[in-house]
């Protein structure tokens, strides 16, 4: 059973544009959110992240967005470079759990 | 660098064959955590640790074992590898994913293990 989904494998956008990257969950005691993007032969690294009190977190070009009644997360990411392309993963965890599930990811190709 | 080391970075194994992949930390993080990543599926947690002497199963623990003797070290072992096993291993580390401005896991960068 998959909690956290992110339905879309691939994504191509092209340099200078928003590239959107959308995640969906099921569980709602899910309480905090984060997105990771990972390079080939990398671990992931952390990106952004946001609490379920809020529905917006900025930092720089990237912006998550939360939805909580939709139970929807999505990264914003304005003006896309080509140094963003890589697999971006959103993740959640519940109050008091250190442990955080994944989605599937996302791979974000940026067009010169 | 400071960091999540892991090593090896790649090996391959023959089916019954056992192993240990070794995830380090210089960070005095109390959590670790060892994750697998397969195509289409994610990132999925397979054993983690909330601190020394302790171990917990994670969503996909079958096969696997893992100790946690020293609050640096979180060891994972496959006793009889499979075929099934074949995937990319990534540790993790954190002081809580719930503390101040938060960046969540501090991750190495993976040992590709092949079994055939």
């Amino acid at each position: 059973d998959q909690q956290v989904k992110q339905n879309s494998p691939s994504l191509s956008v092209q340099e200078g544009r928003i590239s959107i990257l959308n995640c969906d969950y099921t569980n709602s005691m899910f309480d905090y959110f984060l997105w990771y993007k990972k390079y080939p032969a990398e671990g992931p690294t952390f990106l952004i992240s946001i609490s379920s009190i809020k529905d917006k977190n900025e930092d720089g070009r990237f912006t998550v967005f939360l939805n909580k009644s939709a139970k929807h997360l999505s990264l914003h990411i304005v003006p896309s470079q080509p140094g963003d392309s890589a697999v971006y993963f959103c993740a959640a965890s519940e109050i008091g759990n250190e442990k955080l599930t994944f989605g599937t990811g996302t791979r974000l190709t940026i067009i010169p | 660098n400071a960091g999540v080391t892991q090593t090896p970075k790649f090996r391959v194994l023959k089916t019954g064959q056992s192993m240990t992949l070794l995830c380090a930390q210089d960070m005095n993080h109390e959590y670790m955590y060892w994750y697998r990543q397969d195509p289409g599926m994610g990132l999925r947690l397979i054993h983690y640790s909330v601190g020394e002497g302790t171990t917990a199963k994670g969503e996909v623990p079958d096969g696997y074992n893992v100790s946690r003797l020293k609050k640096q070290n979180f060891l994972l072992g496959l006793e009889s590898a499979a075929p099934s096993q074949t995937s990319v291993y990534f540790c993790a580390s954190s002081y809580s994913v719930w503390t101040g401005s938060n960046y969540g896991y501090t991750f190495g960068s993976g040992t590709r293990l092949t079994v055939v």
